[in-house]
């Protein structure tokens, strides 16, 4: 069974820019969250995917996007990038019907400049 | 006010003792309480969950929740140094999607 993976692992990026992150989710997943956590906190829900759709989104702006792919993969988008965007940002993925055993990736680092 | 709570630590034990984490909530609507383990740089590993109220044992790993007064406590027993991470509650509302979670505690467990 593979677990969830992302990439890339880190990233620097300059105030203004655009980033794309990417999550395979654990096989036989079909539900993808994404969540940001800050250097000594808890990670904060930004959104989730199921059936290539959006189903709930927490309190983060819209220039955080994502996308579903049929073999339920993700990617998160994040535009205009602020220095407050510099965290770690997680991956998790859940069977439909069990979301509340959330299995994480390893979680990408992005720098912010 | 957050609406969950976890002291940030850091807790430092011996090596073979028992560590006690604990978490409060504000939201009664919360059902589905989990505990995490994340090492540093890296991801949280999902240790237990509990549904409602009561006690879950696995292996080293007691989990408690006390719905009427809106607390939830994990055990360690046998504590080794390898259990040295932060250790994350969350929790989810029933047919939620978001986990809600404290903002962690560090644990050192000294050899």
């Amino acid at each position: 069974e593979t677990g969830v993976t992302q990439s890339p692992t880190h990233l620097i990026k300059t105030r203004g820019q655009q980033v794309t992150l990417r999550c395979s989710s654990q096989s036989g997943h079909n539900t993808v969250s994404w969540y940001q956590q800050a250097l000594g906190q808890g990670p904060q829900f930004i959104f989730q995917y199921y059936r290539e759709e959006e189903n709930g989104r927490g309190n983060f702006p819209p220039r955080f996007s994502g996308l579903q792919f049929p073999n339920y993969s993700s990617e998160l988008n994040v535009n205009a990038l602020e220095l407050d965007d510099s965290a770690l940002y997680l991956c998790a993925s859940s069977s439909r019907d069990g979301t509340y055993e959330q299995y994480f990736g390893p979680g990408t680092r992005l720098t912010v400049t | 006010q957050k609406e969950v709570e976890q002291d940030p630590g850091p807790l430092s034990v011996p090596e073979g003792a028992i560590v006690s984490l604990n978490c409060t909530y504000s939201n009664s609507a919360f059902q589905y309480f989990m505990w995490y383990r994340q090492y540093s740089r890296k991801g949280p590993e999902l240790l237990m969950y509990t549904y409602s109220s009561g006690n879950k044992e696995d292996g080293r790993f007691t989990a408690q929740v006390d719905k009427s007064s809106k607390y939830i406590s994990l055990f360690i027993r046998d504590s080794q140094p390898s259990d040295s991470a932060t250790y994350l509650c969350a929790m989810l509302k029933a047919a939620g999607n978001k986990l809600t979670f404290g903002g962690g505690t560090r644990v050192l467990v000294k050899p």
